[in-house]
């Protein structure tokens, strides 16, 4: 999975409870994103990074916030989690212009969310 | 708004066959098109890029082609095998800020 690591890999949360899931890449590349997917609905972009502390929303932002403290960690925080944020979540890096560049996006194994 | 179709959400096949996925695409001008290969419980993975200029693009047993006027792309895979099944993705790129992945064809490749 180039480099790229999730964590958890599985959470089972309560309604209201706040969660983060942590995104951690070695390759270096600038661009990060998280991806929801969903039977029927394919892959989602959540938010995406394109710096260090540089972040822009996606097609399904609302209630989730990113944080980029550093170029490895891309960190997706859902505050108060709801039965609809049920979800596998995946982060994915790549390394050119953003996500409407050419180059290839590497993903990670993907975290397992389960909101009761 | 932009939308992606991908062909019938499985596709069977015996093996040693050609597969033909199909990809269309509406409200779009991609200036290239990307094929992602997605197995059970991970992530996709990367296959093939084809730019707009590009009729078509090969790599090993793939191929693919990019048809602007129709708004379509054709993903074959030839000689198939039971280690291709898997649910391949399409994504038009280039003309928005995000990318949007189609929901994905299931293909099965029978022994």
């Amino acid at each position: 999975d180039a480099g790229i690591t999730q964590s958890p890999r599985h959470k089972v949360t309560e309604t209201g409870t706040p969660v983060t899931l942590r995104c951690h890449q070695t390759e270096n590349h600038r661009y990060m994103y998280w991806y929801r997917q969903d039977p029927g609905h394919g892959l989602r972009l959540i938010h995406y990074s394109y710096g260090v502390k540089d972040t822009d929303k996606g097609e399904v932002s609302d209630g989730y916030s990113v944080s980029r403290s550093k170029t490895e960690d891309f960190l997706l925080t859902l505050e108060s989690a709801t039965s609809s944020q049920t979800s596998v979540y995946f982060c994915a890096i790549s390394d050119q212009a953003g996500p409407t560049s050419t180059d290839t996006q590497y993903f990670g194994p993907g975290t397992r969310l389960t909101v009761l | 708004s932009q939308k992606i179709e991908q062909n019938s959400e499985a596709l069977n096949i015996q093996e040693g066959k050609t597969a033909t996925l199909t990809c269309n695409y509406t409200n779009y001008s991609p200036a290239y098109l990307q094929w992602y290969r997605q197995d059970p419980g991970r992530g996709p993975v990367f296959l093939l890029l084809i730019r707009e200029n590009e009729k078509e693009k090969r790599k090993e047993r793939l191929k693919v082609t990019f048809d602007t006027t129709l708004k379509q792309s054709l993903f074959h895979i030839t000689a198939s095998q039971p280690a291709d099944s898997a649910t391949y993705l399409c994504v038009p790129t280039g003309s928005a800020r995000q990318l949007t992945f189609g929901s994905g064809t299931q293909l099965t490749v029978l022994p």
